[in-house]
């Protein structure tokens, strides 16, 4: 069964620098997009960006591009979510997400979150 | 962006009740409309995809229907695990997007 499992929960000072883990298990990690979702406290979910891990393609919300950096190491399966100046205002939980492709006519498929990891929580407080 | 509109954002229901949440999007996308269940401190859970298409392993109680612009997700009759937060969310565009949440919570 395929999993995303997160790095463990994060306390951080302002400023300081943050990078952030989610290792797929299974040989079909490449195959598939893998997106990061931002959670602040009693919030809703905001999708900030996905990337490709076969080739590192990677395409960012425009709310988040220039804020974070998403990255990848296939040699391990593992994708990436960074900081290089973190605030206050990104205590947050973090999901990563596999994006599976899910055919429903023929010949037409859909994007969609079908695996999730289990959530990084960061904190940012002085 | 393709702003996605739930309503309500809250509702009170029974155990057994027929429910129904709403998802508009501000411009047309076909039926690229997933739904996710949330429960709290646990990550989201995909239920519908497609608008209509019953993710593996998902209830009967729960359907989705939609095109275009109008989206809802039905559940049935209101089971006691039901009691979550589901989001609708949009994958017609490059950059995709979430509706704010409806909180289903025990009358």
């Amino acid at each position: 069964e395929v999993q995303l499992v997160q790095s463990g929960p994060e306390m951080k000072k302002p400023g300081e620098s943050l990078k952030i883990s989610c290792k797929g298990s299974g040989d079909s990690f490449i195959k598939y997009w893998i997106d990061w979702v931002r959670q602040m406290p009693g919030k809703g979910l905001e999708w900030m960006g996905t990337i490709s891990p076969g080739d590192s393609d990677v395409r960012y919300s425009p709310s988040f591009e220039g804020q974070v950096t998403i990255s990848t190491d296939k040699s391990i399966n593992t994708a990436y979510l960074q900081w290089s100046s973190l605030k206050a205002s990104d205590t947050a939980i973090y999901y990563c997400a596999r994006r599976g492709v899910l055919p429903f006519l023929e010949g037409i498929a859909i994007d969609a979150f079908d695996i999730w990891g289990q959530g990084t929580m960061v904190t940012v407080s002085s | 962006d393709i702003l996605m509109t739930q309503s309500p954002s809250s509702l009170s229901a029974s155990i057994g009740d027929r429910v129904t949440v709403t998802c508009r999007a501000s411009q047309s996308i076909g039926t690229y409309l997933n739904w996710y269940q949330q429960k709290p401190g646990k990550a989201p859970n995909l239920l519908i995809y497609a608008a209509s298409s019953l993710q593996s392993g998902v209830p009967s109680r729960f359907s989705g229907s939609g095109s275009g612009t109008d989206f809802t997700l039905t559940i049935s009759s209101l089971q006691p695990e039901d009691f979550a937060t589901y989001y609708c969310q949009q994958t017609y565009s490059i950059f995709l997007t979430f509706g704010g949440g409806t909180k289903i919570e025990i009358k």
